[in-house]
């Protein structure tokens, strides 16, 4: 089945650490995002990438980083440098083509907690 | 610039009543309005979309939408809710002509059905 694997689910990380998520989607869509939930704060854009090689900072792009040197694959980098890093990650895809027709597909998340 | 604004934090209906959940836009030009579904620790799942052509869109799980020009809204409806419905609801825009940008995410409504 296509659609977009996050990985991993739960992930604690120590005040100072860098850590990595992880998304891959294998349904051939050109355009990846990265989104930060908070309760009460809906999503908020962090990163994305419309072609491979592509990408550009979103409305909340500090203490983040990340590329996309695949098509099939956007990880990004929680650096130490984020003040507030606990927050639930979602991972999304559409093809470029069409984009008018079709919603985001998300990945299931991933739940970051700084220990 | 995109904004979108659900001004319910939380909607609560018996099972078997009607739902509406509310959203508001605003957008240069003509919107692609999406709303979706998340369960919790879920990602977002798409319900229906308006993009032209009629005002009333259906979706899934009996869900439809109607479109409001003038009153620049898209609020969410269905004639008899299911217990099964609780769940978060989230409104997305993005102008037609805008290129590719981003989806702009409300901040969400929390459905609650109660038996």
């Amino acid at each position: 089945d296509g659609g977009i694997t996050q990985s991993p689910k739960y992930l604690f990380r120590k005040e100072g650490q860098n850590v990595t998520l992880s998304c891959e989607q294998n349904l051939n869509h050109d355009a990846m995002y990265w989104y930060r939930q908070d309760p009460g704060q809906g999503l908020r854009l962090i990163y994305y990438s419309q072609i491979v090689n592509d990408f550009q900072k979103g409305d909340i792009a500090e203490g983040y980083s990340g590329s996309r040197e695949k098509k099939e694959s956007f990880p990004l980098t929680v650096t130490s440098a984020q003040k507030n890093p606990t927050a639930f990650y979602l991972c999304a895809s559409t093809p470029l083509t069409a984009p008018r027709d079709y919603g985001y597909t998300f990945g299931s998340g991933t739940r970051l907690t700084v220990v | 610039a995109q904004s979108v604004a659900q001004p319910e934090d939380q909607v609560n209906v018996a099972e078997g009543n009607p739902l509406t959940v509310k959203c508001t836009y605003s957008v240069s030009g003509n919107p692609y309005l999406f709303w979706y579904v998340q369960y919790p620790n879920r990602g977002l799942q798409f319900l229906l979309k308006y993009i032209t052509g009629d005002n009333l869109v259906k979706g899934s799980y009996g869900f439809e939408a109607e479109f409001n020009k003038s009153q620049t809204s898209f609020h969410l409806k269905k004639p008899s809710a299911l217990v099964s419905d609780s769940a978060l609801y989230f409104c997305a825009v993005r102008a037609l002509n805008s290129g590719n940008t981003p989806l702009v995410f409300g901040k969400g409504t929390r459905l609650s059905v109660i038996a």
